[in-house]
C-alpha cells in the first residue's frame, strides 16, 4: 500500500525560527513529489520535486529530494506569523496512460508565535 | 485567469439523501480531480477525470460517483449519505497531459459537506 509519512505532525515555534518539515514515502510509480500550504481554504502549491538533490527555493521557503533514502524535507526560514498552516506532502503517483493520483500525508500543523 | 470554482461552499444534508458537487477548471484545464478531506483521514483521492472519460479511480464505495462534460466541468455525486461522508470535498483542476514531471494541480476552496 502506497505510503506518505509526515512528521512532525504539529509544531510551535517563535517569530524567526527556522523550522524543517519531514515528508518520508514507500510508494510504487513514483513520479514527483509535491507541497502545500493549507490555511482554512485551498491547498495552494509550493514546490513540487522530481530529481534528488536539486533544491527549490522561493523567498524563505526551500525543499530537496532524496529519491534514493525517499524523503523529501521543506526549510522555513525567519519564519512569520503568516507562516502558520497545515503543510501537506504528497506523491504523485503515475497510474498509467497519461493518468496520475496524489496520495497525501496527514500534514505538520505549524503555528507561528509573535 | 479566474481560479478554480465549487459549488455549492457548504452543504449539509441528512442521511441517505444523495448530493451532487459542482467542480468548474482553470480555463484550459482538461483534467479534474477529486479529494475527500477529513480530520481523521486527511485528503484522499476520489477520482479523476478528463476529457469526459474517469481515468483513474481511488479506494471509494461505488455510492461515490463523477462525470465531466464537454467543457471539462464536473460532478461527483453521493447516493445513500452516511455520517462517515462528512467532509470537505475538494476538486483539482491540471492541464491533464503529460510531459516531464507532473502538472502542477490547482484546488478549489472546496465544498463542506456536513450530514446529520
Amino acid at each position: 500500500e502506497d505510503k506518505v509519512v509526515q512528521s512532525p505532525l504539529s509544531l510551535v515555534v517563535h517569530e524567526g525560527d527556522t523550522v524543517t518539515l519531514n515528508c518520508s514515502y514507500e510508494v510504487t510509480n513514483f513520479r514527483s513529489l509535491l507541497w502545500y500550504k493549507q490555511e482554512k481554504k485551498a491547498p495552494t502549491f509550493l514546490f513540487m520535486l522530481t530529481s534528488s538533490g536539486i533544491e527549490k527555493k522561493s523567498g524563505r521557503l526551500s525543499s530537496i529530494l532524496d529519491k534514493k533514502e525517499l524523503f523529501s524535507i521543506l526549510n522555513i526560514t525567519a519564519t512569520q506569523t503568516g507562516d502558520s498552516a497545515v503543510y501537506l506532502c504528497a506523491v504523485a503517483l503515475d497510474s498509467g496512460a497519461g493518468s496520475y493520483q496524489l496520495t497525501f500525508g496527514k500534514g505538520t500543523k505549524l503555528s507561528v508565535i509573535p | 485567469k479566474a481560479g478554480v470554482t465549487q459549488t455549492p461552499r457548504y452543504l449539509i444534508k441528512t442521511r441517505g439523501q444523495q448530493v451532487t458537487l459542482s467542480c468548474s477548471p482553470i480555463s484550459g484545464h482538461r483534467s479534474v480531480s477529486w479529494y475527500q478531506q477529513t480530520p481523521g483521514q486527511g485528503l484522499q483521492f476520489l477520482f479523476e477525470y478528463f476529457s469526459e472519460t474517469q481515468r483513474n479511480k481511488g479506494n471509494f464505495p461505488g455510492r461515490f460517483s463523477g462525470r465531466q462534460f464537454s467543457n471539462s466541468r464536473s460532478e461527483m455525486n453521493v447516493s445513500t449519505l452516511e455520517l462517515g461522508d462528512s467532509a470537505l470535498y475538494l476538486c483539482a483542476s491540471s492541464p491533464g497531459w503529460g510531459g516531464v514531471g507532473f502538472n502542477e494541480q490547482f484546488f478549489g476552496p472546496g465544498t463542506r459537506l456536513t450530514v446529520l
